[in-house]
C-alpha cells in the first residue's frame, strides 16, 4: 500500500491555459474523489467515481472542468481556459465503497493561476 | 441539507494541556462524522470516525470524540497535547449518511501547541 499520489504536486500556469492533474489511487479501491480546498477553507467535494463511472458532480465543477477515470484505476482532472479563481488545491481521495467508507487522501497539486 | 461548523479557526494550547476541539453538525439523516488532521504540505489524514453505536469514539495519536446527538455535537479531544500535534483538524459530515460518499468539511482549525 503505497498510497495515494498526485502529479504534479505544484503547477503555476498563466490564465487562460488548459492544465491537468492526475491521481493514483490505492490499488484496491474503487472509488475515487476530487476535491477542492482554498485558503481557510476546508475542502469541498467536485466529483466522484465508482470504478470508471463518473456517479456524481458538484455545481462547483463548472464546464471548464472535466475528470476521467477511464479503466477505473488512474484519474485525471482537467481545467481548461484556467482562471485565476481556480487557484486551489487539488486533493484526491480514493476508498473502497462499503458502510462508512474511509477516504484515503493524497498530498493535493497545489494550482497558482497567474 | 447536512453542514459542519467549526468554532474556533485558531486554538492555542500549551503542551501538556488538554485539546479540546469543537465541532457541531447539522444533518437531516443520521450522521456519520469524521476528524481529519493535516499537517502542513500533507495530504488529509483519518483520525477517528463515528458510524452508530458506542458514542464515545477513539481514534490515532490518543485522541478522542463523542458524539451527542442532544447538541449535535462531535467535539475533539486530547488529554495532554504534544507539540506535534500542531497541526490543522478538519470535521466531516457524510454528505448522505452511510456509504454515500462524499463528505462535507467544516472550515478548519489550526491548533498551535506552546512549549
Amino acid at each position: 500500500d503505497t498510497g495515494v499520489s498526485q502529479n504534479p504536486r505544484h503547477k503555476i500556469t498563466k490564465r487562460g491555459q488548459n492544465v491537468t492533474f492526475r491521481c493514483d489511487p490505492i490499488s484496491e479501491h474503487n472509488r475515487l474523489y476530487w476535491y477542492r480546498q482554498t485558503l481557510g477553507q476546508g475542502p469541498e467535494f467536485l466529483t466522484y467515481f465508482q470504478n470508471e463511472a463518473q456517479l456524481e458532480k458538484s455545481r462547483l465543477l463548472s464546464d471548464r472542468f472535466s475528470a476521467e477515470r477511464p479503466k477505473g484505476s488512474f484519474s485525471t482532472l482537467e481545467i481548461q481556459r484556467t482562471e485565476q479563481g481556480d487557484s486551489a488545491m487539488y486533493l484526491c481521495a480514493s476508498s473502497f465503497a462499503g458502510l462508512a467508507e474511509t477516504q484515503y487522501f493524497g498530498p493535493g497539486t497545489r494550482l497558482l493561476v497567474l | 441539507a447536512q453542514s459542519v461548523t467549526q468554532l474556533g479557526s485558531h486554538v492555542s494550547v500549551s503542551e501538556g494541556a488538554l485539546v479540546l476541539l469543537r465541532c457541531n453538525y447539522s444533518s437531516s439523516v443520521p450522521p456519520y462524522l469524521f476528524w481529519y488532521v493535516q499537517y502542513p504540505n500533507q495530504g488529509l489524514q483519518l483520525l477517528l470516525k463515528y458510524t452508530t453505536g458506542a458514542t464515545l469514539v477513539k481514534g490515532i495519536n490518543g485522541f478522542e470524540a463523542e458524539f451527542k446527538k442532544s447538541e449535535t455535537s462531535f467535539h475533539l479531544t486530547k488529554p495532554s497535547a504534544h507539540m506535534s500535534d500542531a497541526a490543522e483538524y478538519f470535521c466531516a459530515v457524510s454528505r448522505f449518511g452511510g456509504s454515500q460518499g462524499n463528505l462535507i468539511f467544516g472550515k478548519g482549525t489550526k491548533l498551535s501547541v506552546k512549549p
